[in-house]
C-alpha cells in the first residue's frame, strides 16, 4: 500500500521555467492538499481539493496553480518558477476534511531549488 | 499573532526522561488538534489526535484545554528513537472562517544516551 506518492522527490530550476509535481492517493480519500516546507515557517497550505472536482486556495497560492485530475490524483503547477519558490512541498490527502478528526497522511516530498 | 505557537526547543534530554511540549492556538473556534512528528527530511506523520478528555497512547500522551486554547503533548522515558520535531496541528473549518490547518513550527527533541 503506497499511501501518497510524489513525483519528481527532487527538481533543480531555472528562473522563469514552469514544471508540475504530480501526486497520487491509493486510499480513496476525498480530499488533497498541497504545503511547502520553509525553514523556520513551517508548513503552509498552498491549494487544497475538498472533493473531486473542486479546488481552493489555501493560505499561500500566488505563483501556483492545481488541478484535481481525478480522486487519486492532485497535481501542482508553477508557470515561472521565481527563487522564492525554492521549497520542500508536501502533498497529503484524508478521507474528508469536513471529518474533524480525520488526520492528513502526506507523501514524502519534493526537494523543489529554483536558480 | 501566529495562530500556533510552539516553543521551538530544541529540548536535549537523557534517555529515560520525561519531556513536556506546549502549544497555544488563538482561534477559539478551532476543532480539532493533533501531534504530528516528523524526522530530519522526511514528511510529517501523525502521532496522535487530542480529545477534550485527554489521551494516552502508550508513553504519550495528549491533553485539551479548551478555556485557555491549550495543547500539551507528554513523553514518558523518552527513547533515542523519539528524537525528532514535534508539530502542533490546528484544524478550523466553519461557514465563516472556511478550511485551516493551521501548523505550528514544532518542538525539535533530541534524546541522548
Amino acid at each position: 500500500n503506497a499511501g501518497v506518492t510524489q513525483t519528481p522527490k527532487f527538481q533543480v530550476l531555472k528562473t522563469g521555467q514552469s514544471m508540475t509535481l504530480q501526486c497520487a492517493q491509493d486510499m480513496n480519500h476525498n480530499s488533497m492538499y498541497w504545503y511547502r516546507q520553509d525553514p523556520g515557517m513551517g508548513l503552509r497550505l498552498i491549494y487544497y481539493s475538498a472533493s473531486e472536482g473542486t479546488t481552493d486556495k489555501g493560505e499561500v497560492p500566488n505563483g501556483y496553480n492545481v488541478s484535481r485530475l481525478n480522486k487519486r490524483e492532485f497535481s501542482l503547477r508553477l508557470e515561472s518558477a521565481a527563487p522564492s519558490q525554492t521549497s520542500v512541498y508536501f502533498c497529503a490527502s484524508s478521507e474528508g476534511l469536513y471529518y474533524s478528526n480525520q488526520p492528513q497522511h502526506f507523501g514524502d516530498g519534493t526537494r523543489l531549488s529554483i536558480l | 499573532r501566529k495562530e500556533v505557537e510552539q516553543d521551538p526547543g530544541p529540548f536535549n534530554v537523557p534517555e529515560g526522561a520525561t519531556v513536556a511540549f506546549n502549544c497555544t492556538y488563538s482561534n477559539s473556534a478551532s476543532q480539532s488538534f493533533f501531534w504530528y512528528r516528523q524526522d530530519c527530511r522526511k514528511e510529517p506523520k501523525l502521532l496522535m489526535s487530542v480529545y477534550s478528555s485527554g489521551n494516552e497512547d502508550g508513553r504519550f500522551t495528549a491533553q485539551l484545554n479548551r478555556a485557555s486554547q491549550y495543547i500539551s503533548l507528554l513523553i514518558r522515558d523518552s527513547k533515542l528513537s523519539d528524537s525528532a520535531t514535534y508539530l502542533c496541528v490546528v484544524k478550523l473549518l466553519n461557514s465563516n472562517s472556511g478550511y485551516a490547518l493551521n501548523f505550528g513550527k514544532g518542538t525539535s527533541l533530541l534524546v541522548t544516551p
